[in-house]
């Protein structure tokens, strides 16, 4: 079971926009800034999309943004289109009080673009 | 161009090692964290741990579901980053990927990865 929440599977049409959420808690996202997200298509390495909340990669397009609500962390991809049919993980620095940091992913959530 | 390639992977009986090995080149090593990160098959991603720069001593951190089996090091001079995994496990099968971290004292962006190898564990 993963640290962080994700579902499992989110779709949408062509054009249309859509939010992936990332449920934490305030040892992780509630409680720090840093949480990125990832883009994995079939066979491939992940790719880096979104970090610390809301800022993006150069060369990543601006229909991905980020945001962060408590212990929410919100992946919204506008105009939807068929290339971004992927797996979009969700990452968070964790740390709580008695035990040691670390990086927590979520499950994982497949987008279809129908 | 930034590339990370490891290198190392295959299949290993249980209670055995492997030696996992990242070559890094199209920008300054040192001036970077390198982390690792393992999936399972048909599961999601899992942080292993990074090994900070030379700013910070080239200290590791490792996640406490390894901690005491792998190692995280690295050879500036090849710029190279490696994964020591020792006492394997079944539930260590998995595609392993190497991915560079920033120049943080906790490394939370993995803006680049490689393109991931293979460990299966199994008799």
């Amino acid at each position: 079971q993963s640290a962080l929440t994700q579902p499992a599977s989110v779709s949408g049409s062509p054009g249309q926009s859509i939010t992936i959420s990332c449920t934490g808690t305030r040892s992780d996202i509630g409680g720090y800034s840093y949480v990125s997200w990832y883009q994995q298509h079939p066979g491939k390495a992940p790719k880096l999309i979104i970090h610390d909340v809301r800022n993006r990669p150069s060369g990543v397009s601006n229909r991905f943004s980020g945001s962060k609500s408590g212990n929410t962390a919100s992946l919204t991809i506008s105009g939807l289109q068929a290339e971004d049919e992927a797996h979009y993980h969700c990452a968070s620095y964790s740390y709580a009080t008695g035990s040691s940091p670390s990086v927590v992913f979520g499950g994982g959530t497949k987008l279809t673009v129908l | 161009e930034v590339q990370l390639v490891e290198s190392g992977g295959g299949l290993v009986q249980p209670g055995r090692s492997l030696r996992l090995s990242c070559s890094a080149s199209g920008f300054t090593f040192g001036d970077h964290a390198m982390s690792w990160v393992r999936q399972a098959p048909g599961k999601g991603l899992e942080w292993l741990g990074f090994i900070r720069n030379r700013d910070y001593r080239g200290t590791p951190e490792y996640a406490a579901s390894v901690k005491g089996r792998f190692s995280i090091l690295r050879d500036e001079s090849k710029s190279v980053a490696y994964l020591q995994m020792d006492s394997l496990k079944s539930d260590d099968t998995a595609v392993y990927y190497c991915t560079r971290g920033d120049n943080t004292s906790w490394s939370t962006i993995f803006d680049y990865w490689g393109q991931g190898i293979v460990v299966t564990v199994s008799s």
